[in-house]
């Protein structure tokens, strides 16, 4: 099955700095990586995500970009803000048998902004 | 739109005792999906329906058991409670293959403690 790594764990900016989060992914039949963003006590939310046929996307502040040859993906945070506080994940698409069952989560990125 | 609604919020359970986590969406979704998120980790999949009449396993599904009666609704069945399924459960919806475009939409999530 699909094993997806991120790091790190935790990521300390100051407010305006850029932050990058990495996935890696084991299954190369994935085509598709969503993005999610939940805050304490929160529901996870979506908030970009990318296919395989496109190596970069971008809304905003926000980009996601994805090397399919290295199974690796990354999102990027532009001029951090104190509401980008949050705890990111990385997800893929999950196989088995005849087709695509749902997602398989990263581990989370608990991303703190410095004032 | 109500969206996806999860009962109850919280819940403390006795080892052995059973218990339902109710879900229900109201956006007409195909798909339905119960996650479990354990602390500093991301969601893992114990099952997931395609709709109506049909349901499958997903990556931890020992200890649980689903149901899928009507399109709305997909409640989660923890038949003998254990610590270890002391977790948050998120269930969540779409309307149609999430890897085809469709988003993924949570419910709010159950904190379940099991002592």
């Amino acid at each position: 099955g699909e094993n997806v790594e991120q790091h790190p764990s935790t990521l300390s900016v100051q407010e305006g700095d850029s932050a990058v989060i990495k996935c890696t992914y084991s299954d190369s039949a994935s085509n598709y990586f969503p993005w999610y963003k939940q805050e304490l006590g929160k529901r996870p939310q979506l908030i970009i995500d990318i296919r395989s046929n496109v190596g970069e996307k971008k809304d905003q502040r926000i980009a996601v970009t994805l090397n399919k040859t290295a199974k690796h993906f990354s999102l990027h945070i532009t001029e951090t803000q104190p509401e980008d506080s949050a705890v990111y994940f990385c997800a893929a698409e999950m196989y088995s048998g005849g087709g695509a069952d749902g997602l398989t989560f990263g581990k989370g990125t608990h991303l703190i902004i410095q004032p | 739109n109500a969206g996806v609604t999860q009962t109850p919020k919280f819940r403390i359970l006795k080892i052995g005792q059973s218990m339902t986590l109710q879900c229900t969406q109201d956006m007409n979704h195909n798909y339905m999906y119960w996650y479990r998120q354990d602390p500093g980790m991301g969601l893992k999949l114990i099952y997931y329906s395609v709709g109506a009449g049909i349901t499958d396993k997903g990556e931890v599904p020992n200890g649980y058991n689903v149901s899928r009666s009507t399109t709305e609704d997909f409640p989660l069945r923890l038949e003998l409670a254990a610590p270890s399924q002391t977790s948050v459960y998120f269930c969540a919806s779409s309307y149609g293959d999430i890897v085809r475009g469709e988003k993924l939409f949570f419910g709010s999530g159950t904190q379940l403690s099991v002592l």
